[in-house]
């Protein structure tokens, strides 16, 4: 049973580049959940899919935006990057809005 | 701002000992929570949940209680082992369909 999957593993970007990042939930869930996290921080809410809409939406500008496909994996776009959207960036799924979420491993973003 | 925080932002046992991590949350209308293992380079791992209407729940070599009078959360691991060496978050879901909010974790070092 493959657990949630994001590419790529690491990234470099440079200043006002924009970035996808991409992730497949766990197998049976249908529902994804992006966090950024900083260095020594906590995860920080993105935003949510559930049925190819975003449903919740943390405090995070329009530059990040996303997609969930019918195969229930889900994009994560940033625009116009900044040097402190360098961070970890984490996928989780669920089945349902409301159940566990599971992590995958993140992706490395480092601004330049 | 945050209403979960941690009590203490590093923890050292030695091997065999048990763990307590402690956690505070500060909304009484939070009714889930849950402790995930950081280890580095990973994403969060599911650890352990509780529900409000609990106050206790056990997992393997691992205990959460919950203590809704002065909003506290702990996880109690027992015979700790090199391996559990990580970073600990508790994580909380305010009510209904609200995201995940983590605190910013506590790093656990065993000691040989």
């Amino acid at each position: 049973d493959a657990g949630v999957t994001q590419s790529p593993t690491h990234l470099i970007k440079t200043r006002g580049q924009q970035v996808t990042l991409r992730c497949s939930p766990k197998s049976g869930h249908d529902t994804v959940s992006w966090y950024q996290q900083a260095l020594g921080q906590g995860p920080q809410f993105i935003f949510q899919y559930y049925e190819e809409e975003e449903r919740q939406r943390g405090n995070f500008p329009d530059r990040f935006s996303g997609h969930q496909f019918p195969n229930y994996s889900s994009e994560l776009n940033v625009n116009a990057l900044l040097l402190g959207d360098s961070a970890l960036y984490l996928c989780a799924s669920s089945k349902g809005i409301s159940d566990t979420q599971y992590f995958g491993p993140g992706t490395r973003l480092t601004v330049l | 701002g945050e209403s979960v925080g941690l009590h203490l932002p590093t923890l050292s046992v030695q091997e065999g000992d048990n763990s307590i991590i402690n956690c505070a949350y500060s909304n009484s209308a939070s009714d889930y929570f849950i402790w995930y293992k950081q280890e580095s380079g990973k994403g969060p791992q599911f650890i352990i949940d509780i529900r409000s209407n609990m106050d206790k729940r056990q997992g393997q070599r691992v205990t959460v209680l919950l203590n809704k009078t002065v909003k506290h959360l702990s996880l109690q691991i027992a015979a700790t082992q090199p391996g559990d060496s990580a970073v600990y978050f508790c994580a909380e879901i305010l009510s209904g369909n609200t995201p995940l909010v983590f605190g910013k974790g506590t790093r656990l070092s065993v000691i040989a």
